[in-house]
């Protein structure tokens, strides 16, 4: 599996914006970037996925870079209830494991009222 | 609301016993996870199922066993064979299991500990 690095920890303020780095320079063609959260004492919960364009929802936008070996996960107003443990994971869709998430250690965030 | 539930939240397990964590779905989900996560790691997958009567080991599935008798129902033992069963243990489900931009939904967790 491609593999991910994140930083350890982050810290931001209240209802400034956030940007969550993710590097993952041996990704190939066909992996999907996923974006998952985990709030303390509970599982973790899906935020956003890309593959090529960068891509908004409702939770947060997530920016790829064009040579796609990295990518940014953007909270634009941070809140209280947004600190948690930030995962960016990798999905193959060629075949093979791509049932599985393969979870690292992920960025924790801390927001700052 | 949809969603999974897993029960209980915290289990307690005494040595040479086996204990069964629950977990269900009303999502309708064809696929289910289980995995484990130990203080300040990431999650490990233990055992994974894609449709009724059929389940795969994941990484760690040495110590555990499941069954899937219905779609909405993944139940996980953890073995006395499982020699450091203290973890916290999540489950998950999505619609199907092998497309890579299918979300995965996770429960609360159960929290095991040893006596």
């Amino acid at each position: 599996d491609a593999k991910t690095t994140q930083p350890n920890s982050m810290e931001s303020n209240e209802e400034e914006p956030v940007h969550l780095p993710c590097n993952h320079s041996t990704i190939s063609g066909t992996d999907y970037i996923h974006w998952y959260r985990q709030l303390p004492s509970q599982g973790p919960e899906y935020v956003i996925h890309g593959l090529t364009s960068n891509v908004n929802n409702r939770m947060a936008s997530l920016a790829i870079a064009e040579d796609r070996k990295s990518s940014t996960l953007i909270l634009h107003r941070a809140t209280l209830r947004d600190a948690a443990v930030y995962y960016c994971i990798l999905r193959d869709s060629s075949g093979g494991s791509n049932y599985k998430l393969t979870f690292g250690k992920g960025t924790l965030l801390t927001v700052n009222p | 609301d949809g969603g999974i539930t897993q029960s209980p939240k915290y289990l307690f397990r005494k040595e040479g016993q086996n204990v069964t964590l629950s977990c269900e779905q009303n999502l309708n989900h064809d696929a289910m996870y289980w995995y484990r996560q130990d203080p300040g790691q990431g999650l490990r997958l233990i055992y994974y199922s894609q449709i009724v009567n059929d389940f795969q080991k994941g990484d760690i599935a040495e110590g555990y066993s499941v069954s899937r008798e219905k779609k909405e129902s993944f139940p996980l033992t953890v073995t006395s064979a499982q020699k450091n069963p203290t973890a916290f243990y999540l489950c998950a489900s999505s619609i199907i299991g092998d497309l890579p931009y299918q979300p995965q939904h996770f429960g609360d967790g159960t929290r095991l500990s040893i006596l």
